[in-house]
């Protein structure tokens, strides 16, 4: 099946810094990307819809300027958690898919602002 | 509406084989995710099915039929580690995720 990669991992950075998420789609040209954060003990929520060439549209509640995605190209889109906070601290998690697929999900970053 | 059943707990002994069974009744449906959970921490993602079919990874399988609303997460060679909840999202047409309520899986020695 279709490969979504997601990087890093995980990341640990203090808490003011900026930090940043890469979904790459591995075999296929992603026109839409999907950013989803994980909040304990909680559904996963989106957080915004991304497509290749435009602005993201954000869900309601979702700071705009603090978390910056880009979707540059058909297989790249980044999130950048701008100015982090502990509070940021989560697992975030980003999803892929053409016109013609279902979506395929990364892996997740699970993210620790210390 | 929208549902997912999953049992409440089970217990399985180190070293076997359990499965965890899900079903699912969605509006719409874009796969199905398999989280880890130990006490007091946030969900760790296992596996997402959208095809039928099994999908191995280790120690862990992950199962689904999309006819049957149905899907099972196969854990081999358990170790006490393994002693944590597991649960079933479905995700729905708008690719918001259905969340079952959770499966405390106990392992004894």
């Amino acid at each position: 099946g279709a490969v979504v990669s997601q990087h890093p991992s995980r990341v640990i950075c203090k808490s003011g810094t900026s930090v940043k998420i890469e979904c790459r789609s591995l075999d296929f040209q992603a026109t839409t990307m999907f950013w989803y954060r994980q909040f304990p003990k909680k559904s996963l929520m989106l957080m915004a819809t991304s497509n290749e060439g435009s602005k993201a549209t954000y869900e309601q509640g979702v700071e705009k300027d603090k978390f910056l995605i880009n979707h540059a190209s058909l297989t790249l889109s980044t999130l950048t958690v701008t100015s982090a906070h502990p509070e940021d601290s989560s697992f975030y998690i980003c999803s892929a898919r053409s016109t013609d697929t279902e979506a395929f999900f990364g892996q997740g970053t699970r993210l620790t602002v210390v | 509406g929208q549902n997912i059943d999953q049992p409440t707990e089970m217990t399985a002994t180190e070293g076997a084989i359990v499965q965890i069974n899900c079903t699912y009744q969605t509006s719409g449906f874009n796969g199905l995710f398999w989280y880890q959970q130990h006490a007091g921490e946030a969900p760790t993602f296992l596996s997402y099915n959208v095809l039928d079919g099994l999908e191995e990874k280790g120690r862990f399988s992950s199962f689904l039929s999309r006819s049957k609303g149905y899907s099972y997460l196969l854990l081999k060679e358990l170790q006490m580690k393994d002693s944590a909840s597991y649960l079933c999202a479905a995700m729905d047409s708008n690719y918001q995720l259905i969340w079952g309520a959770g499966t405390k899986l106990i392992i004894k020695p």
